[in-house]
């Protein structure tokens, strides 16, 4: 059974850079056939995807967010890591991590679906 | 930017069926997954690709997508179906949206 599990910091101060890794277990990321994905619940609010990255590092960011995340990928450990720069309040949120479904390349728009979720770790900005 | 509406919260009684609308410029032409999130844990897939059931969602659950709206349909609604619900599609520019969600009561 695939489990996803994120780890770092629960609080992190403003203007600071967020942390976060996701290890991956009953799957191998270097496998292929998956995407592998950063997705945030801003308290009271709606789900918001952050990026998505594949094993060979192929990396989509959601557009708003492109200038201050990054994501990487580390196959010999099976995680995948999230770094979010110069927080602020608004950074706020259940961080989770996800398998996702999709097609035969990212702009095939038939399968974009995340079929597995992390149990998604509380980080907050604050000072 | 691509942007998906969902109505904030929707009651039903048990036993009866509910309907969550999910909906969007172009949605007509994209494919819809609903996820189900329950309190203090996280989302769980129910359907993906407009209809699709994943193994182990009870066949109570079921999806369509027509004329620009997509639509969750719960029938004979149970308590422990109560939950937000959000409804996600993909778009080539903005990349993967959810909805706003969609708080489901069983009254």
């Amino acid at each position: 059974q695939v489990q996803l599990q994120e780890s770092g910091p629960g609080l992190v101060k403003p203007s600071q850079t967020l942390s976060l890794t996701c290890t991956v277990s009953g799957a191998s990321i270097s496998s292929g056939g998956y995407y592998w994905s950063w997705i945030r619940l801003h308290p009271g609010k709606g789900l918001e995807w952050i990026g998505y990255i594949y094993y060979s590092g192929t990396i989509y960011y959601n557009p708003s967010l492109k200038s201050r995340i990054s994501i990487s990928v580390d196959t010999s450990k099976n995680q995948i890591s999230l770094r979010v720069s110069s927080v602020t309040a608004a950074d706020t949120a259940v961080y989770y991590c996800a398998r996702a479904r999709v097609g035969s390349s990212y702009y095939d728009s038939s399968t974009h679906y995340f079929d597995y979720w992390g149990q998604g770790t509380l980080v907050t900005v604050s000072s | 930017s691509f942007e998906l509406t969902q109505p904030p919260s929707v009651s039903v009684s048990p036993g009866q069926t509910a309907s969550i609308t999910c909906s969007g410029d172009t949605l007509r032409y994209k494919y819809c997954s609903w996820y189900q999130q329950k309190a203090g844990q996280s989302p769980v897939l129910v359907i993906y690709q407009d209809t699709k059931r994943p193994s182990g969602i009870a066949a109570r659950f079921s999806g369509s997508n027509s004329g620009g709206t997509a639509t969750l349909t719960i029938s004979g609604t149970q308590a422990m179906d109560e939950g937000h619900y959000y409804c996600q599609a993909w778009d080539s520019d903005t990349g993967v949206v959810f909805g706003g969600g969609t708080e489901l009561t069983v009254l």
